[in-house]
C-alpha cells in the first residue's frame, strides 16, 4: 500500500484508541487531504475526517484527526462497540488522486 | 436521506464486459462530483475514476484507463461505469462515493464483480 496502517488495534470501551497513517515522500506534500473512512462489512464506507482534521457534519467529537510529517493520525475517544470496524486513510499522491491504506482494523 | 444505490453486478468470464450503475437520491446529482472505488478482499480500496460535474473532467486510475469509461446522467441521477476486457483482478465489490476524489463523503453499499473462467 502508498500508505501504510498497523493492521490492527483495540481498546476497552471507554478507552482511547489512535490508527496511524504514514505516507512516502511522495504524498507528504499533499497531506492536508488526508481523509479516514469507517468501514464495516455489509455496510457503505462512511467518511470520518477530512482534510486531515476536519469531522463531517453528523460524525461524533469522539473522531478526531491530526498530522505530523509524513503521518496522519486518527484517534477514537470513549469507545463504543458501534466504533468496532475497519479504518481506511486516504490521501492524494504524486502518481494517482487518491490513494488508500491497507486499513485498520479496530477491535472494540 | 442521501443514498446511493449500486448496481449491475455479476458474474462474467475473462475478457468480458459489465455495466455497473448507481443512483442517487436525496440531494442535487446534478451538482456534485462523483466517482468508483472498488475493494477485493485483503486488499486496499482502489480508487478507479471521477467524473465532475457536468462531465467536464474526468480521471482514471492508471490500471483500468482504456478499458473502464464512467459516464453520468444527470437527469436522470445516475452514473455508470462501463467495464469491458474484464481480467480476474478486477474482481472486487465496487462502489459509487460522491465528492472530490480526497474526500468521498457518501458511499453506496457496492455490487459485487466476479470475473473468472
Amino acid at each position: 500500500s502508498a500508505l501504510t496502517q498497523p493492521p490492527s488495534a483495540s481498546g476497552s470501551p471507554g478507552q482511547s484508541v489512535t490508527i496511524s497513517c504514514t505516507g512516502t515522500s511522495d504524498d507528504a506534500g499533499r497531506y492536508r487531504d488526508v481523509s479516514w473512512y469507517q468501514h464495516t462489512p455489509g455496510k457503505a464506507p462512511k467518511l470520518v475526517i477530512f482534510e486531515a482534521t476536519r469531522r463531517p457534519s453528523g460524525v461524533p467529537d469522539r473522531f478526531s484527526g491530526s498530522k505530523s510529517g509524513n503521518t496522519a493520525s486518527l484517534t477514537v475517544s470513549g469507545l463504543q462497540p458501534d466504533d468496532e470496524a475497519t479504518y481506511y486513510c486516504s490521501a492524494s499522491a504524486a502518481r494517482s488522486p487518491v490513494v488508500f491504506g491497507g486499513g485498520t482494523k479496530l477491535t472494540v | 436521506d442521501v443514498q446511493l444505490i449500486e448496481s449491475g453486478g455479476g458474474w462474467v468470464r475473462p475478457g468480458e464486459s459489465l455495466r455497473l450503475s448507481c443512483a442517487a437520491s436525496g440531494y442535487r446529482f446534478g451538482g456534485i462530483a462523483m466517482n468508483w472505488v472498488r475493494l477485493a478482499p485483503g486488499r486496499e480500496p482502489e480508487w478507479l475514476s471521477y467524473i465532475s460535474t457536468g462531465s467536464l473532467n474526468i480521471h482514471y486510475a492508471a490500471s483500468v484507463e482504456g478499458r473502464f469509461t464512467i459516464s453520468r446522467d444527470d437527469d436522470k441521477g445516475s452514473l455508470y461505469l462501463q467495464m469491458n476486457s474484464l481480467r480476474e483482478e478486477d474482481s472486487a465489490v465496487y462502489y459509487c462515493a460522491r465528492g472530490p476524489e480526497t474526500a468521498l463523503d457518501v458511499w453506496g453499499q457496492g455490487t459485487t464483480v466476479t470475473v473468472s473462467s
